[in-house]
């Protein structure tokens, strides 16, 4: 079946600009997660959906990231005045229904270059 | 916190040689324990997991033993091709942390023919 999907795949925008990530989840996932991924370094968590709601956003670094998911499939992350430093690949993963011993699912990522 | 720590890379092998990827973690209770890989030009996929102490994931020849006692999860393979060539990434998972997962920073792994 079809897995994660991510548009786009790249991003390149000017500082200060909005932009919008989108994901796609496996059909039939309960569990949806955003994570930021920096050259060289491991993915670093950003927040999680459990259907409809954030259950957690703890990882979000401040105000400007913002991510919704209104029909518990789509989920859209979203990232006010753009600095350079939110430069790097988003990645998005999927799982079941969220148990730690579930198996996350990733998409291919967008990769966002602010100028 | 939770945090996961990788051994430096990169790695370079000759094609047939014995692979061990050092990973250990520090978290509290039972975490579960993960390798995903990333292969160029492709997303990150999971080689395989342990969700318990003293268990065995394996995969595509590769292996990695939960021990509780070391707080290690060691990745190992026999013989190493070519097309194992990847960043390689140990990570946990705790259901009192919302089930994120916590990554090290990966490690490069190149195999020469």
């Amino acid at each position: 079946g079809a897995g994660v999907s991510q548009t786009p795949s790249n991003k390149v925008t000017e500082k200060g600009k909005y932009v919008e990530l989108r994901c796609d989840p496996i059909s039939g996932h309960t569990a949806l997660y955003w994570y930021r991924q920096s050259l060289g370094q491991g993915p670093e968590f950003l927040i999680y959906f459990q259907g409809t709601g954030a259950a957690d956003d703890s990882g979000l670094p401040n105000d400007r990231f913002f991510a919704v998911r209104p029909e518990g499939s789509v989920s859209t992350l979203k990232i006010q005045r753009t600095e350079r430093g939110d430069s790097a690949v988003y990645l998005c993963a999927s799982s079941k229904q969220g148990a730690s011993t579930d198996t996350q699912y990733f998409g291919p990522g967008t990769r966002l270059t602010v100028l | 916190g939770n945090s996961v720590t990788q051994m430096e890379g990169p790695v370079t092998l000759s094609e047939e040689a014995f692979l061990t990827i050092n990973c250990t973690y520090t978290a509290t209770g039972y975490p579960s324990l993960f390798w995903y890989v990333q292969y160029p030009g492709e997303g990150l996929q999971l080689l395989l997991k342990a969700t318990k102490a003293d268990d065995k994931g394996s995969n595509k020849g590769f292996e990695a033993t939960y021990r509780k006692e070391t707080t290690s999860f060691h990745l190992e393979k026999g013989s190493v091709q070519v097309s194992d060539s990847a960043v390689y990434f140990c990570a946990l998972s705790r259901e009192t942390s919302g089930s994120r997962l916590t990554f090290g920073e990966g490690t490069q792994l190149t195999v020469n023919p």
